[in-house]
């Protein structure tokens, strides 16, 4: 079956403008999650949503960072006034429930000129 | 509060023997493991509960204390295919979010 999908594979921008980075979890998975690993890190964790419970936004690094998840299906996570520092690969992850094994997306790989 | 992984890294040949460990400051309800790749998604190894048994197949398998919040993983006989980095993730409540260590980076030669 489809496992869980990002888009795009691979970002290139600008310093300073926005980007949005697309997950759509496995059908049916109730629990979301996203990460960044930067270049031989570990996995640093950014938010996850759960059902229709809150968001837990504790590992958003800072306010330029966002994220959604309609309908409890697709995530977009989004990042305004793009530095650096925020190149990365941006993961997405996807559980039948919180705490369930998550089947992780091949990822997005953000560069900021 | 992110868990600690040791070692940092592991060097072995094919056949030999490791132990990952993974240590919280914070009582924990669940201990998850990963194996990642180079250039792959991390990939779901095996989850330890609170108050469940040790768990694994039978060349890799974990461990769960959780007195001492600290949870092991055990590769014995390794084979090349083991290589990647090991994660260990924590929950501290269940269906709160999985914090994950830096990762232990496990190389296996021939």
């Amino acid at each position: 079956g489809a496992g869980v999908s990002q888009s795009p594979s691979n970002k290139v921008t600008e310093k300073g403008k926005d980007v949005e980075l697309r997950c759509d979890p496995i059908s049916g998975h109730t629990a979301l999650y996203w990460y960044r690993q930067s270049l031989g890190q570990g996995l640093e964790f950014l938010i996850y949503f759960q059902g229709n419970s809150a968001p837990d936004k504790s590992g958003l690094p800072s306010d330029r960072f966002s994220a959604e998840r309609t309908g409890g299906s697709v995530s977009t996570l989004t990042i305004q006034r793009t530095q650096q520092e925020d190149s990365a690969v941006y993961l997405c992850a996807s559980s039948p429930q919180g705490g369930q094994p998550q089947h992780f997306g091949d990822g997005t790989r953000l560069s900021i000129l | 509060q992110q868990p600690v992984q040791s070692p940092q890294a592991v060097i072995l040949r094919e056949g030999e023997d490791a132990v990952i460990n993974c240590s919280s400051s914070k009582a924990l309800y669940s201990v998850h493991w990963y194996r990642q790749k180079h250039g792959e998604a991390p990939v779901f190894l095996m989850i330890l509960l609170k108050g469940g048994e040790q768990k694994g197949h039978e060349k890799i398998s974990a461990s769960f204390n959780e007195k001492k919040q600290q949870s092991s993983l055990y590769l014995t006989a390794s084979q090349l295919s083991y290589s990647g980095t090991y994660f260990c993730g924590t929950e501290d409540q269940a269906g709160t979010a999985l914090i994950f260590g830096k990762g232990t980076t496990l190389s296996v030669s021939s």
